[in-house]
């Protein structure tokens, strides 16, 4: 059975700072792992997309990567707002399109 | 831009009431999916839909029902409304393939 943990659980840092979040999944079969954002009360919102035959994507401050072979994924955010302050969610997706998900990493940026 | 539209942000329902929550898509996709979200659970898949009129399990089923009667519009139905079904409730779809899911705004449902 897949399962997909996200460490750390929460995270502060002070703006400006470059932090990673990581995913780390059991099964390396997968289709592709999608990094979604989070705000409170709200729904997802689609950050990044890598598919299984991929190692990273970017867009602006937002970098991913993949590692199948070892189970894991991580979101760099360069130069910290507090802007990014949300939930990040990592999930991977299997095949007949379902999303297993993690449990998320709460994160807030200090001004 | 890809729009997944739930009918409702907020709802407040009585116990026993049958609830109806609506979601649709603009994209043309294949795949529909309703999750719930509770504090410290994470998303848990409850239903999933392939295609029109075809429904499978997820993890939770138990309470709930799905119609699929268009390509671009997945219902959930409770039945019967319980206390324990006080969530929140997200909408998501993708096209068939390995392409991005996404997500409604979700529906904050409080059961009374």
């Amino acid at each position: 059975k897949q399962e997909v943990t996200q460490i750390p659980a929460a995270l502060s840092v002070p703006e400006g700072e470059n932090l990673v979040l990581n995913c780390s999944f059991t099964d390396s079969a997968i289709y592709n792992l999608q990094w979604f954002r989070q705000d409170p009360g709200k729904g997802l919102t689609s950050l990044l997309l890598i598919q299984s035959s991929q190692r990273e994507q970017t867009s602006g401050r937002l970098n991913a990567s993949l590692d199948k072979s070892s189970g894991r994924s991580t979101l760099y955010i360069a130069a910290s707002q507090p802007g990014d302050s949300a939930t990040y969610l990592c999930a991977v997706r299997r095949g007949g399109g379902k999303l297993i998900f993690g449990q998320g990493t709460e994160l807030s940026v200090k001004p | 831009d890809v729009k997944v539209t739930q009918s409702s942000r907020y709802l407040v329902k009585r116990t026993g009431e049958k609830v109806f929550l609506e979601c649709v898509q603009d994209m043309d996709h294949e795949n529909m999916f309703w999750y719930r979200q509770d504090p410290g659970l994470g998303l848990r898949l409850i239903y999933f839909s392939y295609d029109v009129k075809m429904k499978e399990k997820g993890d939770i089923p138990e309470g709930y029902s799905v119609s699929r009667e268009k390509k671009e519009r997945f219902s959930l139905i409770l039945e019967s409304a319980s206390t324990n079904q006080t969530s929140m409730y997200l909408c998501a779809s993708t096209p068939q393939g390995s392409d991005e899911a996404f997500f409604g705004q979700g529906t904050r449902l409080t059961v009374v």
